[in-house]
C-alpha cells in the first residue's frame, strides 16, 4: 500500500513570495490533515478535511494560509505572502476514520520550507 | 488548549540499554499514539493505544496507556543505533476531533 505522498520535499523562497504544497493521501483515507512542525517542536495542526469538507481550521492563519481538497482526494496548502516565521516542515497526514475510537494517522515525508 | 508534556526532553544511552520515556496530559485522553521521526522524514507510527491500562508491544517497543488516562509510557529494550531519533506522543480526548502532539524526546544511542 502506497503511503502519503507530498511534494515538493524542499522549497526555498523569499519573504512575501507565495508557495504551494501538494499532498496525496493513502488511497481510501477520507480524512486529511496538514500540520506545521517548527524545528524542535511537535507537529501543530493547521487544518483537517473530511472528504472535501473542512472539519477544523481553527489554527490556520487565514490571512495568509489557505488549503483546499476539491475532489476529496489530494490537497493543496498555500501560503501567500510568506513570512520568515513560516519556515518549518509542513506535514500531511491521512486516516481512514472508519471508527473514531480506533482512529490513527499516517504521515507523509513533509515539505521543508525555508523563507529568506 | 490541551498540552502534552514529554520527558525526558533528550537522553543519551549506551547501545544495548533499555529506554523509558513518558507523556503526560492535564486532561483525560481516550487515544494515545507513539511516533518516531528521523531527520528529514515524517513521523512514523510505532504503537497505538485505545484503552486505559492497555499494554501493546511492537518488537522491542512496548507502550502502555496509563490507568489515570492522563499519561502513557514507551519503553525500548536493548537499544540499537537505528533507534536514534525523536519520539513523539500524540493524544486525543473524548471531545476532540484531532490529536495533540507532545514536544518530543530526542534519543541518542552511543556505540
Amino acid at each position: 500500500e502506497a503511503g502519503v505522498a507530498q511534494s515538493p520535499r524542499y522549497k526555498i523562497i523569499e519573504k512575501r513570495q507565495s508557495v504551494a504544497f501538494w499532498c496525496n493521501p493513502i488511497s481510501g483515507h477520507a480524512t486529511l490533515y496538514w500540520y506545521q512542525q517548527i524545528l524542535g517542536q511537535g507537529p501543530k495542526l493547521l487544518i483537517q478535511f473530511q472528504n472535501n469538507g473542512v472539519v477544523d481550521d481553527s489554527q490556520l492563519p487565514k490571512d495568509r494560509f489557505s488549503a483546499e481538497r476539491l475532489k476529496g482526494v489530494d490537497s493543496t496548502l498555500k501560503i501567500q505572502p510568506a513570512k520568515l516565521e513560516d519556515s518549518a516542515v509542513y506535514l500531511c497526514a491521512s486516516s481512514q476514520r472508519t471508527s473514531w475510537s480506533t482512529d490513527t494517522q499516517y504521515f507523509g515525508p513533509g515539505t521543508r520550507l525555508t523563507v529568506l | 488548549g490541551q498540552q502534552l508534556n514529554q520527558s525526558p526532553q533528550s537522553m543519551f544511552i549506551q547501545e544495548g540499554e533499555d529506554v523509558s520515556m513518558n507523556c503526560t496530559s492535564s486532561s483525560i485522553f481516550n487515544t494515545w499514539l507513539w511516533y518516531k521521526q528521523d531527520p528529514g522524514e515524517g513521523p512514523v507510527l510505532l504503537i497505538a493505544l485505545y484503552k486505559a491500562g492497555e499494554l501493546t508491544s511492537n518488537g522491542r517497543l512496548t507502550a502502555q496507556f496509563g490507568i489515570t488516562r492522563k499519561d502513557s509510557f514507551l519503553n525500548i529494550s536493548a537499544s540499537i543505533p537505528s533507534d536514534v531519533g525523536i519520539y513523539f506522543c500524540a493524544g486525543r480526548d473524548n471531545y476532540g476531533q484531532n490529536f495533540v502532539f507532545g514536544p518530543g524526546t530526542r534519543l541518542s544511542v552511543l556505540p
